[in-house]
């Protein structure tokens, strides 16, 4: 069975850190992986979609950039964070026609 | 993709009573799928209903859509105190899939004990 893993589950970082947030899937190959962000009192916010190794989109400009080096391997990275970059971070993969696999998230709070 | 918006933005029941969320879209859709997520984790799928199909039940779970008011609701029968969650549509257009998935910001169900 399919299997979605991300860690960690809370990072606290300081302004101007550099930022690694990891999600690995198993049991599929070439999934289409995703990550959203979702802010206090706001929505899910995709913010990196990926249907390949190499290939990212971006929905939106951010600080933030990521990364597939492996096909089940999904990278979201900052070389600075902003206190704006605090929210709670979501791995996610699947096929949209049928249904998304969310991972257990993390808790990113910048200080 | 596009985004869908859930109404109400939170519901208070009681346990035992019958919860109804809905959920309005803008564009033509493939399915429309709805999530629960419970407090600081991940988001479950519950349910899938396709363009053409009016209704779908899974357990006490029941999903109308109504492509025509480009709307769908969600029915959740005989509420649990486990049911408190935040849940959330996701439509998704016709032609899309790759780009993902996108959510509002949900509705947050607390169930009264």
């Amino acid at each position: 069975s399919q299997t979605i893993h991300q860690w960690p589950a809370t990072l606290v970082q300081p302004v101007g850190s550099p930022l690694s947030l990891e999600c690995t899937v198993e049991g599929t190959s070439n999934p289409n992986l995703y990550w959203y962000r979702q802010a206090a009192g706001r929505g899910l916010q995709l913010l990196f979609y990926s249907v390949g190794i190499g290939q990212i989109s971006s929905e939106v400009p951010q600080n933030l950039s990521a990364s597939r080096p492996q096909d089940r391997q999904f990278i979201l990275s900052s070389k600075k964070l902003l206190l704006s970059d605090s929210g709670f971070y979501l791995c996610a993969w699947g096929d949209t026609y049928t249904e998304a696999f969310f991972g257990q998230g993390t808790r990113l709070t910048v200080v | 993709s596009q985004q869908g918006e859930e109404d109400p933005q939170a519901l208070s029941i009681q346990e035992g009573e019958n919860a109804t969320m809905n959920c309005s879209y803008k564009t033509s859709i493939n399915n429309l799928q709805w999530y629960r997520q419970n407090s600081g984790r991940g988001l479950v799928h519950l349910i899938l209903i396709r363009s053409n199909e009016r209704e779908k039940h899974s357990g006490r779970l029941r999903v109308t859509l109504d492509t025509s008011k480009k709307s769908s609701s969600l029915l959740i029968t005989a509420s649990r105190a486990a049911d408190t969650a935040s849940y959330f549509c996701a439509p998704l257009l016709s032609g899309g899939g790759a780009d993902g998935l996108t959510f509002g910001k949900g509705t947050h169900l607390i169930i009264q004990p």
